[in-house]
């Protein structure tokens, strides 16, 4: 099965400080690329998503895809404490994935903890 | 407000029971989902939708069974064939079932054993 890979953590950055998650795929087919964010014990919420190779701004988040090399990131700026949660990367899978083709492969997640 | 509701926020199941989780979304999209998502783990695709009186099982469909009998409603029910269904179950819906829409969930529902 086609695999989304991020790192566990925790990743801790220092309140003000950028915060970069990252996030690789192996199915060469995925076009769509999505962020969440997800609180503790709570459902996971759209932050953004990418489908072209480059940069996508959205206030204090920039998504960053690159396709050739099956990589893509959320880099957070100005992080704040309200940012500590666990992250999760969402890739449509390709046609030829067979059955669920075009649906999402999730990422178990990065935890980020913002210290003030 | 537009939105997905899904309801109970807690179940608790007996050894050999069925038991049903509500999903309903206005949003009036056309593509609905159901995950299921265990500790530290991302979320797996049990079921999805991408048109009402359709389904198509997803990666862990075994234990499960699901209806679309209107295009607000997404209902799943966890069999007594599912021998570890403890877990955090989420609903989703999208625009379509193109793969290229976000997808957006509501506040799931906690399933643990007696």
């Amino acid at each position: 099965q086609k695999e989304v890979e991020q790192n566990s953590g925790p990743l801790s950055v220092p309140e003000g400080a950028i915060a970069s998650l990252n996030c690789t795929y192996s199915d060469r087919g995925s076009q769509s690329f999505f962020w969440y964010r997800q609180y503790s014990g709570k459902s996971p919420e759209l932050i953004m998503f990418i489908y072209s190779n480059g940069d996508k701004e959205d206030g204090r988040f920039t998504a960053q895809l690159n396709k050739a090399s099956q990589y893509v990131s959320l880099l957070i700026r100005d992080s704040q404490p309200s940012d500590s949660a666990t992250y999760l990367c969402a890739v449509n899978r390709g046609r030829d994935s067979g059955a669920g083709s075009y649906q999402l492969t999730f990422g178990k997640g990065t935890k980020l903890s913002v210290i003030p | 407000d537009g939105g997905i509701t899904q309801s109970p926020k807690y179940l608790f199941r007996k050894e050999g029971q069925n038991v049903t989780l509500s999903c309903e979304q206005n949003l009036n999209h056309d593509a609905m989902y159901w995950y299921r998502q265990d500790p530290g783990q991302g979320l797996r695709l049990i079921y999805y939708s991408q048109i009402v009186n359709d389904f198509q099982k997803g990666d862990i469909a075994e234990g499960y069974s699901v209806s679309r009998e209107k295009k607000e409603s997404f209902p799943l029910t966890v069999t007594s064939a599912q021998k570890n269904p403890t877990a955090f179950y989420l609903c989703a819906s999208s625009m379509t079932g193109s793969g290229n829409q976000p997808q957006h969930f509501g506040d799931g529902t906690r399933l643990s054993i007696l």
